[in-house]
């Protein structure tokens, strides 16, 4: 089966920019995932959706952050406007069941100057 | 609230010695507990979780709970196992949002 998808691998923008990272989940896994690596720090959970639910968004760090998983099938999260401290890797997960092992994607690599 | 602790930045090991990579947990309840691997170039994969009580590419883990402790181990450290490892906990009960560690990088050299 495809892994865990995610676009793009890397993106660069400048503070105050939108952008848009996507993830494209295994196919049939309800739950989906999206966690994130600032330089130095461990990886924190943002949020987590069943189907096209939020389930948890405990993590998400404020509101410029904003996720969608219209569908039920792939996610995006917007970044509206970036800031400095947005910096880090963004990794999205699917699983099939809420108890089950989570895959990860190879993330996306976001840096803003 | 829930946090887990791996020490060591970096473990640096000869092939063929022992590999311990210490993973610490605060928790108040009986969580799951998991290690992930990231190999170079390789997105971070599941190695073991600790209600499978497996061994997988010669490593296990034991949770104590008295220490609430996860460490990883191997007898004998192959070249092939350099990589980053997470250790992870997920709350009982429902939910499936995984508190990671910091992270260990284990480096085996010739």
């Amino acid at each position: 089966e495809a892994g865990v998808t995610q676009f793009p691998s890397h993106s660069v923008i400048e503070k105050g920019q939108t952008v848009t990272l996507r993830c494209d989940p295994i196919s049939g896994h309800d739950n989906l995932y999206w966690y994130r690596r600032v330089m130095g720090k461990e990886i924190k959970f943002l949020l987590h959706f069943v189907k096209e639910s939020k389930q948890d968004e405990s993590g998400m760090p404020n509101n410029r952050f904003l996720a969608e998983r219209t569908g039920g099938t792939y996610s995006t999260l917007k970044v509206q406007p970036a800031e400095l401290e947005d910096s880090g890797v963004y990794f999205c997960a699917s699983s099939r069941g809420g108890n089950q092992p989570q895959h990860f994607g190879d993330g996306t690599r976001l840096s803003i100057l | 609230a829930q946090r887990v602790t791996q020490p060591e930045k970096l473990l640096s090991v000869f092939k063929g010695a022992p590999v311990e990579l210490k993973c610490n947990y605060s928790y108040s309840g009986s969580p799951e507990l998991f290690w992930y691997v990231q190999y170079s170039r390789q997105r971070l994969q599941l190695l073991l979780r600790h209600i499978s009580r497996e061994s997988i590419k010669g490593f296990t883990a034991d949770l104590n709970k008295g220490e609430t402790s996860f460490h990883l181990k191997k007898p004998f450290a192959q070249e092939e196992d350099s990589a980053m490892y997470y250790c992870a906990l997920r709350p009982p009960g429902g939910g499936n949002k995984l508190t990671f560690g910091t992270g260990t990088q284990l480096k085996v050299e010739l």
